[in-house]
């Protein structure tokens, strides 16, 4: 099975700032990346797949990068709407999830 | 627009079963690869399985933690998708997710609001 591996579980930050969140998988799974949106007592929301493409409505301060192993989901200039967890996941070989990172601002 | 609504939730004892429905409206719900994502209380996404369309087979596949104890089955006569779950144990507790495939690929492009199932005595 592959591993997803996140980090950092919980991150504190202003608006305005620069978020990085790192996510490794345990093999390669090429692009085969997707990032959710959590926010509390919601569904989470698709924001990007294949490792950088932004889903439809998605805002450009959203971007996502990186192949094989190591990908990030980059926040620019954090908004107080982003008050979320974000989960990756890789679809390379079935389905394994991330354990969460959760953004408070 | 998409909408996925599950049902069937609730209290169960370990041992007991269970079964899970999602309605499906605004889309075309026979063309489209199904799946069940689960969340307990507090924790990560869980991928729970998935079924493939009629012309694909309707074959299904299931992770180890649920495999022989979970069946995921769908009636695209009533645009439903269902997940029937046996032998339940206390770390099936969870918010049960109902999820549309992006094409034929693993990834999730649309989700159900959720069911809480609680497996406790």
């Amino acid at each position: 099975d592959i591993q997803m591996t996140q980090s950092p579980s919980t991150l504190s930050a202003s608006v305005g700032d620069r978020v990085t969140i790192t996510c490794r998988a345990s093999q390669s799974i090429s692009s085969w990346l997707a990032w959710y949106q959590q926010k509390p007592g919601k569904a989470p929301k698709l924001l990007i797949s294949k490792g950088s493409s932004l889903e439809n409505g998605v805002p450009s301060r959203f971007s996502g990068s990186g192949y094989g192993t190591e990908f990030t989901l980059t926040i620019n200039s954090l908004q107080p709407d982003d008050l979320a967890t974000y989960f990756c996941q890789q679809y390379d070989t079935y389905v394994t999830f991330g354990q969460g990172t959760k953004v408070q601002i | 627009e998409v909408q996925l609504v599950e049902s069937g939730g609730g209290l169960i004892k370990p041992g007991g079963s269970l079964r899970l429905s999602c309605a499906a409206s605004g889309f075309t719900f026979s063309n489209v690869w199904m799946s069940w994502v689960r969340q307990a209380p507090g924790k990560g996404l869980e991928w729970v399985g998935r079924v493939k369309i009629k012309t694909d087979g309707e074959t299904t596949h299931y992770p180890a933690p649920v495999k022989g104890r979970f069946t995921i089955s769908r009636d695209d006569s009533k645009n439903t998708l269902y997940l029937q779950m046996n032998s339940l144990r206390t770390e099936d507790t969870a918010v049960y997710y109902c999820t549309t495939h992006f094409g034929i690929i693993n990834l999730f492009d649309n989700w159900g609001q959720g069911t809480l199932v609680t497996v406790s005595s």
